[in-house]
C-alpha cells in the first residue's frame, strides 16, 4: 500500500513569492492534515480535512496561507506571499476516520527555503 | 494552551540497554497517545500508541500511560545504534483528531 505523497520535496524561494505544496493522502483515508514542524520542535497543525470539508483551521494563518482539498482526495497548500519565517518543513499526514484511535500517518514533508 | 513536555535530551545509553523517555501532558481530555520516532531529516512514523493505563508491549517496544499523574514513557529494550532518533510523544483528544506534540527527545545508542 503506498504511503502518503508529497511534493516537491524540496523548494528555495525568494521572499514574497508564492508557493504551493501537494499532498495525496493513503488510499481510503478521508481525513488528511498539513503540519508545519520547525528544527528542533514538534509538528504544529495548520488544517484538518475531513473529505472536503476544513473541521479545524484555526492555526492557518489565513492572510497568507490557504488551502484546499476539492475532490476529498489530494490537497494542496499555498502561501501567498511566504516570508523569511515560513522556512520549516510543511508535512502531510492522513488518517481512516473510521480507525478506533485515528493514527495519522505522515508523507515524507516538502522542505521550505524562503531567502 | 494544551501542551505535550518532554526533555529535548539527548538521552544517550550504551547499546544493549534500556533506554526510557518520557512524556507529560496538561489536557486532562486527552483520551490516546502516541510515540513517532523521527530519524534526522526523515518524518514522523508511527511506533506504538496507547489508550488505557498500563503497559502496551509491541517487541523491544513498551508504552507505559498513567492518566492520573498525566504522564507517558516509551521504554526501548536492547537499544540499538539503529534507535538513535528523535522520539515524539503525542496527545490526542476524544474525537477531534487533533495530535498535540512534544518537541521530541533525541536518543543516542552508542556502540
Amino acid at each position: 500500500e503506498a504511503g502518503v505523497v508529497q511534493s516537491p520535496r524540496y523548494k528555495i524561494i525568494e521572499k514574497k513569492q508564492p508557493v504551493a505544496f501537494w499532498c495525496n493522502p493513503i488510499s481510503g483515508h478521508n481525513t488528511l492534515y498539513w503540519y508545519l514542524q520547525n528544527l528542533g520542535q514538534g509538528p504544529e497543525l495548520l488544517i484538518r480535512y475531513e473529505n472536503e470539508e476544513a473541521v479545524d483551521d484555526s492555526q492557518l494563518p489565513k492572510d497568507r496561507f490557504s488551502a484546499e482539498r476539492l475532490k476529498g482526495v489530494d490537497s494542496t497548500l499555498k502561501i501567498q506571499p511566504a516570508e523569511l519565517g515560513d522556512s520549516a518543513v510543511y508535512l502531510c499526514a492522513s488518517s481512516n476516520q473510521g480507525a478506533a484511535f485515528n493514527e495519522q500517518f505522515f508523507g515524507p514533508g516538502t522542505r521550505l527555503t524562503v531567502l | 494552551q494544551k501542551e505535550v513536555e518532554q526533555n529535548s535530551g539527548p538521552l544517550s545509553v550504551p547499546e544493549g540497554a534500556i533506554a526510557s523517555l518520557n512524556c507529560t501532558y496538561s489536557d486532562r481530555g486527552s483520551q490516546s497517545f502516541f510515540w513517532y520516532r523521527q530519524y534526522s531529516g526523515k518524518s514522523p512514523e508511527l511506533i506504538m500508541f496507547i489508550y488505557s493505563n498500563g503497559d502496551k508491549e509491541d517487541g523491544r517496544f513498551t508504552a507505559q500511560l498513567n492518566k492520573a499523574s498525566q504522564y507517558v514513557s516509551l521504554l526501548i529494550r536492547d537499544s540499538q545504534p539503529s534507535d538513535s532518533a528523535t522520539y515524539l510523544c503525542a496527545a490526542s483528544s476524544g474525537n477531534t483528531g487533533k495530535l498535540i506534540f512534544g518537541q521530541g527527545t533525541t536518543l543516542q545508542v552508542k556502540p
